[in-house]
Formats: C-alpha cells, sequence, structure tokens
C-alpha cells in the first residue's frame, strides 16, 4: 500500500482480554518497528523485526506482549491478559534500512487501545 | 544515561512567528542520530530531518531550520514565518548506533505540542 496501515484504528476491551493489533507495512520494507505511545510518557520502543525476525525482544514491557511477522510483510502485536496500563497508541513503523543507516521510519496512525 | 529531553511542552504562537523547539540529548554513544518527527493530529508520525554525529553542519529546509551544537548537546528546530499547519506535537528522537541502533531502537523526547493560531 501506500503507507503504513494499522488495525484496528480503535480497540476498547475489558480487562483480562487477549487484543491483536496488526500492522501492514510498506510494500518492500524489510524492517519493521512497532512503538508505543502513553499519554505522558511520550514514544517507547517495542521491538524491531528484519524480515521475519525479531532479534532483541528485551524491549516488550513483559511476557504478556508478544509479536510476529510472517512473510516479511505484515505483523501482530499480542497483548494477553490486557490490564489498565497497556491502554495507550501502539504505532508501527517500517523503512528500508535500518534506521541508523539511511532510512527513515515511516509511520502508521497507530492502534488506541482502551482497557477498562 | 542516554535520554532526550525537550523542556517545552506546550507552546502557542501567532500565525507568522518564528518558534524555535529545544531539544537536549545525553548519550553514552560516539556514534549517533538526532531525528525530528512531526506528529499532526491525525497520528502519523512525519520524518523531519536526520542527522548524525559527525556532522554539525546546520541546516535549512524552506521555513524549517536546524542548529545542531555538541558542544551543548543540543539539536534546536526553528520554524519560521509559522502556519497554522505548523501545528503538531514535534519530537526529537536520538539513536545510539553501538547501543541498539542496529535495532532501530529510537529514544524519543516527549514532545513539543505546538500551536499556530491565525
Amino acid at each position: 500500500g501506500a503507507g503504513v496501515s494499522q488495525s484496528p484504528s480503535n480497540k476498547v476491551t475489558e480487562k483480562g482480554k487477549d487484543v491483536e493489533l496488526r500492522c501492514d507495512p510498506i510494500s518492500g520494507h524489510t524492517a519493521l518497528y512497532w512503538y508505543r505511545q502513553s499519554l505522558g510518557q511520550g514514544l517507547e520502543f517495542l521491538i524491531y523485526f528484519q524480515g521475519n525476525s525479531a532479534p532483541d525482544k528485551s524491549g516488550l514491557p513483559s511476557d504478556r506482549f508478544s509479536a510476529e511477522r510472517t512473510g516479511g510483510s505484515v505483523s501482530t502485536l499480542t497483548i494477553q491478559r490486557t490490564q489498565q496500563e497497556d491502554s495507550a497508541v501502539y504505532l508501527c513503523a517500517s523503512s528500508l534500512e535500518m534506521t541508523g543507516t539511511t532510512g527513515e521510519l515511516f509511520f502508521g496512525e497507530g492502534s488506541r487501545l482502551t482497557v477498562l | 544515561a542516554q535520554k532526550v529531553t525537550q523542556a517545552q511542552t506546550e507552546i502557542s504562537v501567532v500565525e507568522k512567528e518564528d518558534v524555535t523547539l529545544d531539544c537536549v540529548y545525553e548519550t553514552r554513544d560516539t556514534t549517533y542520530y538526532l531525528f525530528w518527527y512531526k506528529q499532526p493530529p491525525s497520528g502519523e508520525l512525519v520524518f523531519l530531518i536526520r542527522r548524525n554525529s559527525f556532522d554539525e553542519q546546520n541546516e535549512i529546509s524552506g521555513r524549517y531550520s536546524w542548529n545542531f551544537q555538541k558542544s551543548t548537546s543540543s539539536f534546536n528546530f526553528t520554524i519560521t514565518a509559522s502556519q497554522v499547519v505548523d501545528s503538531a506535537v514535534y519530537f526529537c528522537a536520538l539513536i545510539e548506533w553501538n547501543y541498539g541502533g542496529s535495532q532501530g531502537n529510537l529514544i524519543f523526547g516527549k514532545g513539543t505540542k505546538l500551536s499556530v493560531k491565525p
């Protein structure tokens, strides 16, 4: 697609339920990133994929969070047993190359998660 | 500790005024990159600029200019003759090449909300 697409754009769920957030990166972008934007907390790096591989998962806030990427394209961020502190906007970004070299990140509009 | 500080949480100006957004960073790395992103109300962050730690030349792009000073660890952003469309949240970010940089670990400041009134 023309840009990074995320779904759902808004999700309201009850505490304890599982949620899945989807990211469809720009076609041809090999790198994919998940960030979380919480009110008053700024943007927090969660995880990075190069192809289907996530070399470092230490940015994920807890073991309730997991992410996968298949076919070098779509990625899913799953939050199990959601808690109220998980409420945030989850932003996905993609790039042609790793950000430290020549690429810049292209962000989606985010998925706003509200846990009641 | 590595971090990015944007001391101004909100700025309000009147159209055509110049405005400078401050960014101060701390890093443990000698090789790093600095970024500015714009987040309009739609929520999608838009890349504005990237500078590396070896290039202190200031940059101008239209009404936007950036002043990178390693001596003060600052990377300030100036909008000249501001317009209503400039209203957004602006984020400064840092990537440390030898500490997660290869994994896209951007360290963001908390952002400055700019409101430009007509």
